[in-house]
C-alpha cells in the first residue's frame, strides 16, 4: 500500500540552526516526491518538488530535500532557519499517471527557539 | 496562471444545518481535485478525490458528500451537520505537477 510517514510530530531548533525533516515513503513505483509548508490557519504552499533527474533538489525559502531510492526517504533540510519558517511542513508523494493521487504524510510542526 | 479559489473562509453552522463548501479552479483543464479535512494539530485527511466530472472516490466513510458539476468546480456538502464536522477543510488541485491548495474555510459547527 502507498503510505507516506514523517516520524516526528514535533521539533524545536533554535534560530539559525540547521533543520532536518525526515520523510518516508512506500510506493509501487517510481514516485514524485513534494514538500509542503502551511502556515497557521492557511492553505498548503509547495516548497519543492522531485520528479527526475538530480537528487538533491532546491526549492523556496532556501529548503531544500534529497531524493534517496535506496532509503525511500526524501528529507528536507536548511541549512539556517529563521523565526518565520515556524510552521507545519507536510511530505506528500504521488505517481507519474494523472488517474493517481497524492498522499500526504501526517506532518511536521516546527518551532523555532529565539 | 491557474488560481484556485474557496469559499466562504469562516462559517459557524448550527448542527443539523446543511453544509456547501465551494471550488473552483481557473487556468487550467481536467486537473484532478481534492477536499481534505484538517482538525485542530492533525494532519491532512483525504476526504474526496475526483479525476473528472461526475467521477467521485470517498476515501473515508462519513457524513459529507461531494460533487463535480463541472470540470473546474468541486462543492462539498451535508444534509446535516455534526458537531464533529468542524475543522479546517481544504481543496486542492492537481496535475501531474504537485497539488496547490485553496486558503482553506474554516468550519465550526455550534
Amino acid at each position: 500500500a502507498q503510505s507516506v510517514t514523517q516520524p516526528d510530530i514535533h521539533i524545536t531548533v533554535s534560530e539559525g540552526a540547521s533543520l532536518e525533516l525526515r520523510c518516508n515513503y512506500s510506493y509501487g513505483a517510481t514516485p514524485y516526491l513534494f514538500w509542503y509548508v502551511q502556515s497557521p490557519g492557511q492553505g498548503l504552499q509547495l516548497l519543492l518538488k522531485y520528479f527526475s533527474g538530480d537528487t538533491l533538489v532546491q526549492g523556496i525559502k532556501g529548503f531544500e530535500a534529497e531524493f534517496k531510492r535506496s532509503q525511500s526517504s526524501f528529507n528536507l533540510r536548511k541549512p539556517s532557519v529563521h523565526w518565520s519558517d515556524a510552521a507545519e511542513y507536510f511530505c506528500a508523494v504521488g505517481a507519474r499517471s494523472s488517474a493517481s493521487k497524492i498522499i500526504f504524510g501526517s506532518g511536521t510542526r516546527l518551532s523555532i527557539r529565539p | 496562471s491557474q488560481t484556485i479559489h474557496q469559499w466562504p473562509a469562516t462559517l459557524v453552522q448550527p448542527v443539523g444545518s446543511p453544509l456547501s463548501l465551494e471550488c473552483t479552479v481557473e487556468g487550467t483543464s481536467n486537473p484532478n481535485l481534492y477536499w481534505y479535512r484538517q482538525a485542530a494539530g492533525r494532519g491532512l485527511q483525504l476526504l474526496f478525490y475526483s479525476v473528472g466530472i461526475g467521477q467521485i472516490s470517498s476515501e473515508v466513510p462519513q457524513n459529507l458528500s461531494a460533487s463535480r458539476p463541472q470540470d473546474r468546480q468541486f462543492i462539498l456538502s451535508s444534509k446535516k451537520l455534526l458537531l464533529s464536522d468542524s475543522g479546517f477543510y481544504l481543496c486542492a488541485w492537481e496535475k501531474l505537477l504537485g497539488a496547490f491548495f485553496g486558503q482553506g474555510t474554516r468550519l465550526t459547527v455550534v
